[in-house]
């Protein structure tokens, strides 16, 4: 069971870059990285998904070490609209029960 | 394309009534997973579907229970509401068993309150 760490909350401003790190240290060798966006009232939205070194898409990169035990989520020039709660989970084959979410990270982007 | 749909989007209950709430997946979709979130406890799995079967069930009582229809479509019910089942109760889909690594894309939620 691949448990998460994240840093609770993380405050930015307008136009800056913001990096979020989730530590999973027991990652198994088949498990995918995954982050998801979650606003008030409103159903997580997933952002990116990885597997190993760098993946990028039009809103996020996602930086994942040799040894996989952590992953950092970079979100280029936030706006005002990128506060949200941002989830790491971590799984593969068997989800189910080990389809894990921790506390998320309550990221506020100040003006 | 359409996401994942659900329905009612908010209701409320009396205690000791029982609710169902529906899922529609992502079109192609043939996994379905529901969640529990409460502020005290986070994002909760409840349990997943496939293929019309449960595969894999989280720690809730036998009060919460689940179904799948052959075109994919879910429903869950709680039976004998308690106050602390008051939650946003989510749904999420993907195209095959989550149990793979693919990516599940969640629905709005619906809102249930006990009072």
């Amino acid at each position: 069971l691949a448990k998460t760490t994240q840093p609770i909350s993380m405050d930015s401003y307008e136009g800056q870059e913001v990096n979020i790190t989730c530590s999973h240290n027991n990652i198994a060798t088949n498990d995918y990285i995954t982050w998801y966006q979650q606003f008030p009232s409103q159903g997580p939205r997933f952002i990116i998904q990885g597997y190993k070194t760098k993946v990028t898409n039009e809103v996020a990169s996602l930086f994942i070490p040799a040894d996989r035990k952590s992953s950092t989520l970079s979100l280029p020039r936030v706006s005002l609209s990128d506060t949200a709660v941002y989830y790491c989970l971590v799984g593969g084959p068997n989800y189910g029960q080990n389809f894990v979410f921790g506390p998320g990270t309550r990221l506020s982007v100040l003006p | 394309k359409a996401g994942v749909t659900q329905t009612p989007r908010y209701l409320i209950k009396t205690r000791g009534q029982q609710v169902t709430l529906s899922c529609s997946p992502i079109s192609g979709h043939r996994s379905v997973s529901w969640y529990q979130q409460t502020p005290g406890q986070g994002l909760q799995f409840l349990f997943e579907y496939f293929s019309e079967t449960q595969r894999n069930k989280g720690n809730f009582p036998g009060r919460f229970s689940g179904r799948q229809f052959s075109n994919s479509r879910s429903e869950m019910n709680v039976s004998t509401l308690e106050l602390g089942d008051s939650a946003l109760y989510l749904c999420a889909s993907s195209l095959v068993q989550a149990s793979s690594g693919n990516t599940i894309y969640f629905g709005e939620g619906s809102w249930l309150t006990v009072v």
